[in-house]
């Protein structure tokens, strides 16, 4: 596509349920990263896909937090029994080479009651 | 890690007025970026400036990798300019640093 795609762009959930959460990136994309951001915060790093590489998962806060990648294409970023904590807006980003430039999707705003 | 400092944290302009945002970096990079983020949460490239001076319209940045630090001008802003701007360093791969971002408000 044209751009970096997320879906779904809200979601919302009860604590304790299951969600995933997916990113296409840009076509020939190499690298793709997730973020989240609370509310007024900054952006936090959780996962970092390159190529066949091993990602880098150093990010991902807990445990019930996984990510995939599928033939180095689409992503999905899932979260297990979700908590309150949880909400915030979860991005992914893509860039052609990694250092090249970035472009983001426009996230996925998580709530969870 | 690579340090990131912007400056000034927040601003507060007329509809019309100029202002300069600066990044300031701890250590050499291979690429640097501008964006805005909108009121919405919509996170735009502004500017892919690992070195050098580019415009596009009324913005305008500035890098200066040897004295590590970028700039971003903003000319005669508009209240759609309002919203949160971040400089992000890449200095190899997955090493990407978000600098805590300047939050504008352009008054009408």
């Amino acid at each position: 596509g044209a751009g970096v795609s997320q879906s779904p762009s809200n979601k919302v959930t009860e604590k304790g349920k299951d969600v995933e959460l997916r990113c296409d990136p840009i076509s020939g994309h190499t690298a793709l990263y997730w973020y989240r951001q609370s509310l007024g915060q900054g952006l936090e790093f959780l996962i970092y896909f390159q190529g066949n590489s091993a990602p880098d998962k150093s990010g991902l806060p807990s445990d019930r937090f996984s990510a995939e990648r599928t033939g180095g294409s689409v992503s999905t970023l899932t979260i297990q029994r979700t908590q309150q904590e949880d909400s915030a807006v979860y991005l992914c980003a893509s860039s052609l080479l990694n250092t090249g430039e970035l472009f983001f999707g426009e996230g996925s705003r998580l709530t969870v009651l | 890690g690579i340090q990131v400092e912007q400056s000034p944290p927040d601003l507060i302009l007329q509809e019309g007025a100029n202002s300069t945002l600066r990044c300031n970096f701890s250590d050499s990079v291979n690429n640097l970026q501008w964006f805005h983020q909108n009121p919405w949460g919509q996170l735009i490239n502004l500017f892919y400036i690992p070195s050098g001076t580019k415009q596009n319209g009324r913005l305008s940045a500035t890098t200066v990798a040897t004295e590590r630090y970028s700039l971003l001008y903003i000319s005669s802003s508009q209240t759609t300019d309002s919203g949160v701007y971040f400089c992000l360093l890449n200095n190899a791969g997955n090493m990407l640093t978000f600098g805590g971002g300047t939050r504008l408000m352009v008054k009408p």
